[in-house]
Formats: C-alpha cells, structure tokens, sequence
C-alpha cells in the first residue's frame, strides 16, 4: 500500500477563519512533508518532520502551524490565511532509514476568499 | 545550493512520436534523483529513482536514464493518456529535502 491520504480534498475559507488539513499514511515512513504548489509551479517544501519532530521550517509564515501527533498522521492549521495562500497543498511521506522517494497525497485544493 | 531545471518547459508530440524530456542538476552530493508524473489539480504520481550515474530504469512507455549532471525520460511511442506535467527532483547528502524542477508539460495528441 503506497497511499497517502488527504482530507478535506477541497476548502474554502475566509480570512479570519481556522481551519485543518490532515493527512494519513500506514506505510511506516517516519519523514513526513508539507508541499505547497502554485498554478503551473512545482511543490515548494514548507515543513518536514522527522519521527515525530519539526527538522525543516522553510521560513513559513506562522498563520500555518503544522503538527505531527503521531508517526502516521500530519496536520497543517490554518488561521487567519491571505488570499495569496491559495494552493494546493501537498502531504508527503517518505523513509528516512535509506534514500527512497517520497509518495504523495492528492492534495487539498485551498481558496481563501 | 541544490538546482534542478527542465527542458522543454512544454512539449506537444503526436501519439506514436517518441521524445525525451530532459533533467539537469547541480546539487552536493546526489543521494537520489527522483522522476514524478503530476496530472492537473491532482498530487504527483511517483515513477522512478535512479541512484548513480549509468542507472536506467524502465516502466511501460517510459525509461528514465541518469548522467553525472542530468537525465532523461524518454517516452517512446507515446499515447494521449501520458499527457501530464513530469516532474524531476533531487536529494543531496545533507537534506531530506526534495528539490523539484520547474516541470515539463507534455500533451500527446491523437
């Protein structure tokens, strides 16, 4: 099973909303991503964590606060978002133990109206 | 600092008219090179990882091969069905970051 899971697959939220995507994978990975893309751009890291911990913050705004509960889900809470944070955002998740690809979610479709 | 381009930005063949997509990068210390195949609004599909130089990896239509500073995705005899944006990205030594190219963007027409 190489699957990743993201829900909700689209939201639209306003500016002084909360909201959270979530993201599951049973695959054992202990790497776990955040992407964001653009139209007709490639994904732009925002977030790793690695077993469970924050080991990459690419200088992301803290209007997104990303959280790993456990080794199989990732979250990513939304508060106070500007309509320039429409994307899609992607969930990742990968092996750390050997160099391996990283299998990717569907994606949520975010508009921030 | 790890880059990766792509070349053609946009490509348009004819099904059955084989092409090959190109992948250059400068990173410090290759760990993996990583092709993907994205559809619209939908996440990256994974295709292949190629390690070291001379490495070839084949799957249906497409085989992937990898140089000390590129690789290509040549698709042979395509058909509509691989219209797609293809994605290559990198792993250096010292990150668990992916750095992806810009992508190419292939239509195969009927």
């Amino acid at each position: 099973d190489t699957e990743v899971t993201q829900t909700p697959k689209h939201l639209v939220m306003g500016m002084t909303n909360k909201k959270s995507l979530k993201c599951e994978q049973h695959m054992g990975h202990r790497a776990m991503y955040w992407y964001k893309q653009k139209a007709k751009k490639p994904p732009e890291l925002m977030f790793v964590y690695s077993y469970e911990k924050l080991s990459i913050n690419e200088s992301v705004p803290s209007r997104f606060s990303p959280e790993c509960p456990n080794s199989s889900l990732l979250n990513l809470h939304l508060h106070a978002l500007q309509p320039e944070d429409s994307a899609l955002y992607l969930c990742a998740s990968g092996s750390i133990d050997r160099v391996s690809e990283a299998f990717f979610g569907q994606g949520t479709r975010l508009t921030v109206v | 600092e790890d880059q990766v381009t792509q070349s053609p930005e946009a490509l348009r063949l004819q099904e059955g008219e084989s092409s090959s997509l190109n992948c250059s990068y400068t990173v410090s210390g290759l760990r993996g090179l990583f092709w993907y195949r994205q559809d619209p609004g939908k996440g990256p599909e994974f295709l292949f990882t190629l390690y070291s130089a001379g490495e070839e990896k084949e799957k249906e239509r497409l085989k992937a091969t990898l140089t000390k500073k590129e690789s290509f995705l040549h698709i042979t005899a395509p058909k509509p069905e691989d219209s797609a944006t293809y994605l290559c990205a990198v792993k250096d030594n010292y990150g668990q970051n992916f750095v992806f190219g810009p992508g190419t963007r292939l239509s195969v027409l009927p």
